[in-house]
């Protein structure tokens, strides 16, 4: 139980475009979705979290109007970059817990590669 | 701002050798997550600890909480190069609060 899928795995656009990433749990609700970015050789750092229904909280530092975040339901949130950049490339990986079921821990999807040209 | 120090950040051992990855923070934690990662995959879970002491084992890795809940290990026993990945620890305030990831462990075994 507990999976988590991203969808697209890669994805390869060009430098001004927007680029939707999404994340669905598929056998749980998950109150809360969480958004990372991931450099090479590094750990998650956290960009947002989402609670299904309400506005996403952005971490210090990133740009809510760039990276679009919408949790319309238990299983799915989105993450939209948009006007994207080659500074933009990274992993993307997003998570999901379900407190109201007392799973405290996250799982997470298998991450999307997002590489601006 | 709550700080999990991992330690050592990158470890290249030989097959069979025995380690231990360390999770440090000032800050207490109402439970404690170790995950591994792949190159190009997502983190998978790996073991919660939740009471100060508690030691979890699972098959070659034992897990232990410290008794103040602020830190953690990770100790891996006789590696195999299927342990290779990056390891990181996540630290839970609870409640609706964010959880915290440690800077990572690069453990890299070789045949």
């Amino acid at each position: 139980g507990a999976v988590v899928s991203q969808h697209p795995s890669w994805v390869i656009c060009k430098s001004g475009t927007s680029v939707k990433i999404e994340c669905r749990s598929l056998d749980f609700q998950a109150t809360t979705m969480f958004w990372y970015r991931q450099f090479p050789k590094q750990s998650l750092m956290l960009m947002a979290t989402s609670n299904e229904g309400s506005k996403a909280t952005y971490e210090q530092g990133v740009e809510k109007d760039k990276f679009l975040i919408n949790h319309a339901s238990l299983t799915l949130s989105t993450l939209t970059v948009t006007s994207a950049h080659p500074e933009d490339s990274s992993f993307y990986i997003c998570s999901a817990r379900d407190l109201g079921r007392g799973l405290y821990e996250q799982y997470f999807g298998p991450g999307t590669r997002l590489t601006v040209t | 701002t709550q700080l999990l120090e991992q330690s050592p950040q990158f470890l290249s051992i030989q097959e069979g050798e025995n380690l231990t990855v360390y999770c440090n923070s000032s800050s207490v934690f109402s439970s404690l997550q170790w995950y591994r990662q792949e190159p190009g995959e997502g983190p998978v879970l790996l073991v919660t600890v939740v009471t100060g002491g508690e030691v979890k084992k699972l098959k070659r890795l034992t897990f232990q909480f410290g008794d103040a809940r602020k830190d953690s290990s990770l100790h891996i026993t006789a590696a195999q190069t299927g342990d290779t990945g990056l390891y990181l620890c996540a630290g839970d305030s609870g409640g609706y609060q964010k959880v915290t990831f440690g800077t990572g462990t690069k453990l890299q075994v070789i045949p």
